[in-house]
């Protein structure tokens, strides 16, 4: 099993800041993750698939890279709306033992 | 519309049973695969149990692989989860995710959640 570890917990950031979120995950090869924004009392909403593809209306400010075992989350400039918990979510095996990492808290200062 | 309206979830006794469902619409039910994912208080998502677009193949968490029991019915567009033998621990929202395009990807539609209250 996979087990991916957010970093950090929690993350401030101003307005119009950049903001960069890590996800590690325990083993490699063939990862292939995905990342979530959840504000409070919403459904988790898929913003990133396949490491670094946006999902369907996601803002061009959302992108995520990363190979091997090391994968990140950037919001270019941050906005007010993006304060939620972001969580990243591996899923390249069958049958699925799908992990999602511990989250990541982003607060605008 | 696209979207997925789970129901079932409710206060329950430890050792007790619940049925939950999933109504999707707005898309073809039958090309997806489906997964439960509950969320407990203040926690992270934790995958509970997927099935493939026919329901010919199923899998589940360790947490609750001989106790849950996931199936779909193509003809009412439908995912069910049933649950026996729920301990305090089984207490989350519920949330039930359709997988993106193939049956290993990401989660692109959630529904709207259904709480689960295991308590005596």
């Amino acid at each position: 099993e996979i087990l991916l570890t957010q970093s950090p917990a929690t993350l401030s950031a101003s307005p119009g800041e950049r903001a960069t979120l890590s996800c590690r995950a325990s083993q490699s090869p063939n990862v292939n993750l995905a990342w979530y924004q959840q504000k409070p009392g919403q459904a988790p909403r898929l913003l990133i698939y396949g490491i670094s593809n946006r999902a369907a209306g996601v803002p061009a400010r959302f992108s995520g890279s990363g190979s091997g075992t090391e994968f990140t989350l950037t919001i270019s400039s941050l906005q007010s709306e993006d304060i939620a918990m972001y969580y990243c979510h591996e899923y390249h095996t069958w049958p699925p033992m799908y992990t999602f990492g511990q989250g990541t808290k982003l607060e605008i200062k | 519309e696209v979207q997925l309206l789970e129901s079932g979830g409710d206060l329950v006794q430890p050792g007790g049973s619940l049925r939950l469902s999933c109504a999707a619409s707005g898309f073809t039910f039958d090309n997806y695969a489906f997964n439960w994912v509950r969320q407990a208080p203040g926690k992270g998502p934790e995958w509970v149990s997927a099935i493939t677009a026919g329901g010919g193949g199923t899998e589940y968490a360790d947490s609750v692989r001989g106790r849950f029991t996931i199936s779909r019915d193509n003809s009412k567009n439908t995912v069910f989860l049933q649950m026996n033998s729920l301990t305090v621990e089984d207490t989350a929202v519920y949330y039930c995710a359709k997988c993106f395009r193939t049956t290993k990807d990401a989660f692109d539609l959630w529904g709207q959640g259904t709480r689960v209250t295991v308590s005596s």
